[in-house]
């Protein structure tokens, strides 16, 4: 079984495309991350959502938006994708050690996006 | 601003030892993470250490010293596996400040 599952794993796409990402986790976690990881290996936060609720939002453009149907699922969106999206997008959770403690991430497989 | 360093590449021989050093300011501090990535894959946790000094797994070892904003992981007995980047993190107030993360080479 899969702990943090992500869909699709690689994604090639043209400019100004609309794309999804999808996110699962079956550990019971209660709060799920989107990462950049782009070629210079930086891991970035996007987002960060614990019980279906937005925590962190890092400065990241509005044509991403993530959507939490429950809290086993954090999807991401990308509208007008651009040249400078192509990177690998990792979807983790973690569970929760009190308000301001992170716990242990455990990250799916990665996807690789491509935008041509 | 918030920032870690570490070394961007380090090359050692299978069968030794290697320590990747890791240096943090951050506004807060509620631990520091370890993880290895191996290319194409996805990051796993190595080590967790939120009090100062040393904590051994296996042939995994981390270290930290709050008062000097530093840590290391210790390799030891190095196998080729062991090839991979090492990427430190800190909790800084609810956020994981990532590094840019140490391509470790291990050479037979």
């Amino acid at each position: 079984d899969t702990a943090v599952s992500q869909t699709p794993k690689y994604l090639v796409t043209q400019m100004g495309n609309d794309k999804s990402i999808k996110c699962e986790q079956n550990l019971g976690h209660d709060t799920m991350y989107w990462y950049k990881q782009d070629s210079k290996k930086f891991l970035k936060i996007m987002f960060s959502y614990n019980n279906k609720e937005l925590i962190i939002n890092e400065t990241v453009p509005n044509r991403f938006s993530p959507k939490s149907p429950d809290k086993a699922h954090l999807n991401l969106h990308i509208n007008s994708l651009e040249l400078g999206d192509s990177a690998v997008y990792f979807c983790a959770s973690s569970q929760d050690h009190g308000r301001d403690i992170t716990g242990e991430l455990f990250f799916g497989e990665g996807s690789r996006l491509t935008v041509l | 601003g918030q920032n870690i360093d570490q070394p961007t590449e380090m090359t050692a021989t299978e069968g030794a030892i290697v320590q990747i050093n890791c240096t943090y300011q951050t506004s807060g501090f509620n631990g520091l993470f370890w993880y290895q990535q191996h290319a194409g894959e996805a990051p796993t946790f190595l080590s967790y250490n939120v009090l100062d000094g040393l904590e051994e797994k296996g042939r995994f070892s981390s270290f930290l010293s709050r008062s000097k904003g530093y840590s290391y992981l210790l390799l030891k007995e190095l196998q080729m596996k062991d090839s991979a980047s090492y990427l430190c993190a800190v909790d800084s107030n609810y956020q994981l400040i990532w590094g840019a993360g140490t391509k470790l080479i291990i050479k037979p």
